[in-house]
């Protein structure tokens, strides 16, 4: 099993239509999780952090649910311009180490 | 202005040669990462160091290898060994829980 697991998509919406992701990690003593987004061939750029109380980000949404090891993103009213790949992050933390394992991204694509 | 800078943006490989892709930082953070990303593909996690003279191979360092004599550098060498390096390689660190990355290598077979 994958440490950190993504479906792959694509995901086809129409535009303004809200659309979810969900991404699960293995490793209980995983620390801190986040979402990236990467569009094609760039380096990922931090979307938001993910927080046990979930936090909100205008039209973003993330979720962490530690008892199930998964976290969400949603996305509202969706716009073209998010049209890219999102990534799932988690740092897993191994004695004073630092693991930082992505998911392989959910790909998204926002059409008029 | 602080940051990660890789290079060289582009490179090519002859079949049996080792090339060497350089990651150097200048934000102080003692964590750095190589990951690899295939078309179509999440990142892979190659080899990282949390400190210098020391690194931890990741999922996929096989045919690859680093070193980290420096805290500001972490050059990764790709050998003769892997097989099928035509990818593009991103660098991070990590500062205050937050990733940064080069702009990355794209790294093809000639």
């Amino acid at each position: 099993r994958k440490e950190v697991e993504q479906d792959p998509g694509p995901f086809n919406v129409p535009e303004g239509a809200t659309v979810a992701f969900n991404c699960t990690y293995s490793n209980s003593a995983s620390q801190s999780f986040f979402w990236y987004r990467q569009d094609c061939r760039k380096e990922p750029k931090l979307l938001m952090s993910v927080y046990s109380s979930g936090n909100e980000d205008g039209r973003f949404t993330a979720q962490l649910n530690r008892a199930s090891q998964y976290i969400s993103l949603l996305i509202r009213d969706s716009k073209l311009s998010d049209s890219a790949t999102y990534l799932c992050v988690v740092n897993m933390r191994r004695s004073s180490a630092s693991k930082i394992i992505f998911g392989s991204g959910t790909r998204l694509s926002i059409r008029p | 202005d602080g940051g990660i800078t890789q290079s060289p943006k582009y490179l090519f490989r002859k079949e049996g040669q080792n090339v060497t892709l350089s990651c150097e930082q200048n934000l102080n953070h003692d964590a750095m990462y190589w990951y690899r990303q295939d078309p179509g593909q999440g990142l892979r996690l190659i080899y990282y160091s949390q400190i210098v003279n020391d690194f931890q191979k990741g999922d996929i360092a096989e045919g690859y290898s680093v070193s980290r004599e420096k805290k500001e550098s972490f050059p990764l060498t790709v050998t003769s060994a892997q097989k099928n390096p035509t990818a593009f390689y991103l660098c991070a660190t990590i500062g205050d829980e937050k990733l940064f990355f080069g702009s990355g290598t794209q790294l093809s077979v000639l």
